[in-house]
């Protein structure tokens, strides 16, 4: 157990449909990234928060947006889906804004299947 | 615009040394090299990092050339759990960059 704790583990949703997938950082980290591994694009960086605020921006598309709470946990939006969407989507943490010194912790993924 | 060139696929015999390279020949003087690995389809884990010293930690030895051109990770001896793809990734000290991650090798250790 990382302490990155990501809900749900699995999702299966029609396309069109928006869901929303959670991550609750470890204990006392301030930054929360996305990524989404697909078979054909590996792990790609979609967005960073730290602390509440928007910190760095990837390959995030216009249909999908995130946020991070006071509490610290952050949502990931998907809306529209399409079949291409369906793909593992990593959450992970940092003490830092950039992680640097003691690296990034990842949570165990959603798995989002898109039919 | 990969950093990073690593060989795609290697195989390791159980208890032997693991030994992956990772050729940087473009790093700049405040890039630091980083290793993660994903066991399948689990989150990365952080393994190692380091600029231009060698680094060791219970994991994993990180051996980088003098002229920070490549480096070598080194898993003394390997297990079955060592099974996984290893990413090698070259980040600045400054800034807000965040880990960008190439394809990777994917190690098999085999019985």
């Amino acid at each position: 157990d990382s302490g990155v704790t990501q809900t749900p583990k699995h999702l299966i949703t029609a396309t069109g449909q928006r869901v929303t997938l959670r991550c609750s950082p470890r204990s006392g980290d301030l930054s929360v990234y996305w990524y989404q591994q697909s078979l054909d694009q590996g792990l790609q960086f979609l967005i960073q928060y730290y602390n509440g605020e928007e910190r760095a921006k990837g390959n995030i598309l216009e249909r999908f947006s995130a946020q991070q709470f006071p509490d610290l946990h952050s949502e990931l939006n998907l809306s529209s889906l399409e079949l291409g969407d369906s793909a593992l989507y990593f959450c992970a943490s940092s003490l830092t804004s950039t992680g640097f010194y003691y690296g990034y912790t990842f949570g165990s993924g959603t798995r989002l299947t898109v039919v | 615009d990969a950093k990073t060139t690593q060989p795609p696929s290697m195989d390791c015999a159980e208890g032997r040394a693991a030994n992956l390279p990772c050729n940087h020949s473009t790093i700049s003087g405040n890039e630091y090299v980083y290793w993660y690995r994903q066991i399948h389809s689990q989150g990365p884990q952080y393994i190692i990092h380091g600029l231009k010293n060698n680094e060791t930690n219970e994991m994993a030895s990180l051996i980088i050339t003098e002229d920070r051109k490549s480096s070598t990770l080194i898993l003394p001896h390997a297990t079955l759990r060592d099974t996984a793809v290893y990413y090698c990734i070259v980040r600045p000290s400054s800034g807000n960059t965040p880990l960008v991650f190439g394809k990777g090798t994917r190690l098999s250790v085999i019985a």
